[in-house]
């Protein structure tokens, strides 16, 4: 267990719609990071949050949005949700400084129809 | 050109193999290499953790970094079919917020 907590663990959703993901990081680890993974794509960098701030954002569509609370907890808001967005979202947590690697949670699949 | 270059298999091996999972990366900066496992519907599994150039040891897995040839390997000996999974190499730079993946390389090792 990587004590990084996500849920829900499975979504279903119809196209046009909002989802929230949520996560839970690791005891006393203030970094969060979102990444979705799709068949064809690998494993993609979405944000990162440390410590409630916004730190780093790689592919993140617009239409996606992520905050990360005063209690460390983490969402991330997808909307207006197309079939393409169908994938597995994972949020990763690890502790401050460089030599600490990414923990991960056992992932949200969304499912889009 | 990605990254992080990883091929994607599958890799069959039958029990007791030994198993060569490699990587190659374009960024001379990348610092930190890691090695993830990933079972079906579950989140990657940090495997080993490695910063710089050289070896390390866990069990039955050797992790290797070769900084000049931007060449990282990961090695299973005593192969199970446990060890089935999808294998993810990833790395960093110091002072790097973004871990970069590769596409992972899908193992299956036959009983």
């Amino acid at each position: 267990d990587s004590g990084v907590t996500q849920t829900p663990k499975h979504l279903i959703t119809a196209t046009g719609q909002r989802v929230t993901l949520r996560c839970s990081p690791r005891s006393g680890d203030l970094s969060v990071y979102w990444y979705q993974q799709s068949l064809d794509q690998g494993l993609q960098f979405l944000i990162q949050y440390y410590n409630g701030e916004e730190r780093a954002k790689g592919n993140i569509l617009e239409r996606f949005s992520a905050q990360q609370f005063p209690d460390l907890h983490s969402e991330l808001n997808l909307s207006s949700l197309e079939l393409g967005d169908s994938a597995l979202y994972f949020c990763a947590s690890r502790t401050s400084g460089d030599n600490s690697p990414l923990h991960f949670g056992n992932g949200t699949r969304l499912t889009v129809t | 050109q990605k990254e992080v270059e990883q091929d994607p298999g599958p890799l069959s091996v039958p029990e007791g193999a030994i198993v060569s999972l490699n990587c190659t990366y374009s960024n001379s900066a990348f610092q930190y290499f890691m090695w993830y496992r990933q079972y079906s519907r579950k989140g990657p599994e940090l495997l080993m953790y490695t910063y710089s150039s050289g070896n390390k040891e866990d069990g039955r897995f050797t992790a290797q970094v070769d900084k000049s040839s931007k060449y990282i390997s990961l090695f299973i000996r005593d192969s199970q079919p446990s060890d089935s999974a999808t294998y993810l190499c990833a790395m960093r730079p110091t002072g790097g917020f973004k871990t970069i993946f590769g596409a992972g390389t899908r193992l299956f090792v036959k009983a």
